[in-house]
């Protein structure tokens, strides 16, 4: 079956930078494009970017432009987010989740609660 | 940025009635790519509607979608105790995909 199955949780100083992972499994990787999501406590979700396993092709949020980077290794069916010069307001829960092309999200992986504290 | 609106914020009901939840876009969403996704506590969104009206995988019948340009609706035809939810509307008709803030349906 479909998964997608996030990293750990973390806690990061203001300043730092985290990079978070996305295993997938139960699907063709390359078939799919990964979106990086994340929720703040109590709040909705915001659309972080997207990546597309066949060739790299990265489209970013404007408002963390500049912030976030996300690569993928395909030996391994593992997409990486990484936000740099953490702040208190990313503190969130990041979801990974799946689209055929640039769709609906079919399947999203459990989350990651990142905490940015100092 | 299409900006999407949900309406009412919280909705109070008792299983076996009706939901209706609404969604506004700001401009009108192409091709209808208009998606909604059920959450619950400490779990991740699941998709419930995808391309306005189509259920996805698993989805129970009750749950229907409608609409086009810029209002969309969410109907739940008799609630069940499970559909107690957050639930989220989003728009990918423009390459800056962009969620509505939630309806809260909560049991009454």
């Amino acid at each position: 079956q479909v998964q997608l199955v996030q990293s750990g949780a973390d806690v990061k100083k203001p300043g730092a930078s985290v990079r978070l992972s996305c295993k997938a499994s139960g699907y063709s990787f390359t078939s799919y494009y990964i979106h990086w999501v994340r929720q703040a406590p109590g709040q909705g979700l915001e659309w972080m970017g997207i990546i597309k396993p066949r060739g790299g092709d990265t489209t970013y949020a404007q408002k963390i432009q500049g912030r976030v980077t996300m690569t993928m290794d395909t030996s391994t069916s593992t997409v990486y987010m990484e936000l740099s010069s953490l702040r208190s307001e990313d503190t969130a829960i990041y979801y990974c989740a799946r689209s055929v092309l640039e769709y609906y999200f079919d399947h999203w992986g459990q989350g990651t609660l990142v905490t940015v504290s100092s | 940025e299409i900006v999407l609106t949900q309406s009412p914020g919280t909705l109070s009901l008792s299983p076996g009635e009706r939901a209706t939840l609404s969604c506004r876009t700001s401009q009108s969403v192409g091709s209808n790519y208009l998606a909604w996704y059920q959450q619950k506590p400490g779990q991740a969104p699941r998709l419930v509607i995808y391309g306005t009206s189509s259920r996805a995988t698993g989805i129970p019948d009750r749950f229907s979608g409608s609409g086009s340009g810029t209002d969309f609706t969410l109907t739940i035809s008799r609630l069940e105790p499970e559909d107690f939810a957050v639930y989220f509307c989003q728009q990918y008709g423009s390459s800056r995909y962009t969620f509505g803030q939630g309806t809260k349906l909560e049991i009454k």
